[in-house]
């Protein structure tokens, strides 16, 4: 059974870096084909996809975030971090992430953590 | 970036009806889409992948049909677990954009 689970901080300051954790279980990501995504979700609003990193530390972002984010895994901890730089109350949302299958597809996903960039 | 716009917005139905979702992308996606459900204060689950294939556990009422631009999630007959609000994706180019989503609501 594959399951995630993300952790962090619950608030930042706009301005602060925002550092996620995502543990998982289940799966191993030194086995080819496999990733694990970011997603995140505005209250009440859609689901962004941010980025990924695949089993061989490709990696790939969301363009219009690319500059501010990074995306790291740590294979012998089950650990996937992303980062974030320079926080701004927009960027309030859930952050989930989420096993990429070999099927290419999100699934499934962690149960998700609300940041909230406030001063 | 692709775009994806999902159709309509907003979907009220009764249980027992049966359920039509809309998700055109701005320019061609082959086969390469998904449909994911959500539920208030749940993480998204994959319903369809690749435009038709059911994933691990998705009832048959679920069924995706669709390729190039235009996709349809349908819902053959409602039952009241399936309220919820639905979400298209693509992997066809980089990022792998989501749809707005469509809330299927309860008439």
């Amino acid at each position: 059974q594959i399951t995630l689970k993300e952790s962090g901080p619950t608030l930042v300051k706009p301005t602060q870096t925002l550092t996620l954790t995502c543990t998982f279980s289940g799966f191993s990501l030194s086995t080819s084909g496999v990733g694990v995504g970011w997603i995140r979700q505005p209250p009440g609003k859609a689901l962004e996809w941010l980025a990924l990193i695949y089993w061989d530390d490709d990696k790939r972002y969301s363009p219009s975030l690319k500059s501010r984010l990074t995306i790291t895994k740590d294979t012998s901890k089950n650990q996937v971090v992303l980062t974030m730089t320079n926080t701004d109350p927009v960027d309030t949302a859930t952050y989930y992430c989420a096993h990429y299958s070999s099927s290419y597809w999100f699934d499934p996903w962690g149960q998700g953590t609300l940041v909230t960039v406030s001063s | 970036e692709i775009v994806l716009t999902q159709s309509p917005a907003t979907l009220s139905l009764s249980p027992g009806e049966r359920a039509t979702l809309s998700c055109r992308a701005s320019q061609s996606v082959s086969i390469y889409l998904a449909w994911y459900q959500q539920k208030p204060g749940q993480a998204p689950r994959l319903l369809i992948y690749d435009a038709s294939n059911r994933a691990t556990g998705i009832p048959a009422s679920f069924s995706g049909s669709g390729s190039g631009t235009d996709f349809t999630l349908t819902i053959s007959s409602l039952e009241p677990e399936d309220f919820a609000v639905y979400y298209c994706q693509q992997r066809s180019n980089w990022p792998h954009t989501f749809g707005q989503g469509t809330r299927l609501e309860i008439k």
